[in-house]
């Protein structure tokens, strides 16, 4: 059974960094490429960040570009996503994602619970 | 940038069709695929390559994307059915969300 569990959110003020982590199992880590996907409070999804099982290659959307750095480790099956600079829009659910293919994003076949980030003074 | 517009509300008397439908610029050249989520619950697919079902999925559920309109169609929509629905697909370098349907079974 395919299992994501994230971790790592928390109330942080503006300016200030997180690291949220995303513990994965039930699959080969290493062949699946990966998402950060968020939701701000009544809000809908907003993909953040991609990369790839096998290269590491990374794709960002423009809200995120240049402040938050997606990683992996495929040794310990774990999917990393650095915030830097938060601000109060950062606010939201994050979830981490599994997408069905390895290179490229296709779809996200499972989702893990999210984890709660708060950006506020 | 690449945008997908849907409808943000849709009813449905409880057996009939509902059509939930998301435009974009030559949709119908890429894949889309289609969640639902329940309040405070992760986001399900339902939906993916434009018309496939994921195992587990009803077979009430379908989907179409042709021109500028992928279309999600459930048949006999039951009041279990009652979720937010979105759609997504990806464009170059970039992975898009609709900005969500609220599916209301009357």
């Amino acid at each position: 059974e395919v299992q994501l569990l994230e971790s790592g959110g928390g109330l942080v003020q503006p300016g200030g960094s997180l690291r949220l982590s995303c513990a994965a199992s039930g699959f080969t880590f290493s062949s699946y490429a990966m998402s950060w996907v968020r939701q701000a409070p009544a809000k809908g999804l907003e993909w953040v960040s991609f990369i790839s099982g096998s290269d590491g290659g990374t794709y960002y959307a423009d809200s995120v570009k240049g402040r938050f750095t997606i990683s992996r480790d495929n040794s310990k099956n774990t999917l990393y996503l650095q915030m830097n600079s938060l601000r109060a829009e950062d606010t939201a659910v994050y979830y981490c994602a599994k997408d069905a293919g390895a290179t490229a994003p296709e779809y996200f076949h499972h989702w893990g619970q999210g984890t709660l980030v708060t950006v506020s003074s | 940038s690449y945008e997908l517009t849907q409808p943000p509300s849709v009813s449905v008397s409880p057996g009939q069709t509902a059509s939930i439908t998301c435009s974009g610029d030559k949709l119908g050249n890429k894949y889309a695929c289609w969640y639902h989520q329940k309040p405070g619950q992760s986001p399900v697919v339902v939906i993916y390559q434009d018309n496939k079902r994921p195992s587990g999925i009803p077979e009430r559920f379908s989907g179409s994307n042709s021109g500028n309109t992928a279309t999600l169609a459930i048949s006999g929509t039951r009041a279990m059915d009652e979720a937010d629905y979105y759609c997504q697909a990806w464009d170059s370098t970039t992975v898009v969300f609709g900005g969500g349907t609220k599916l209301t079974v009357l």
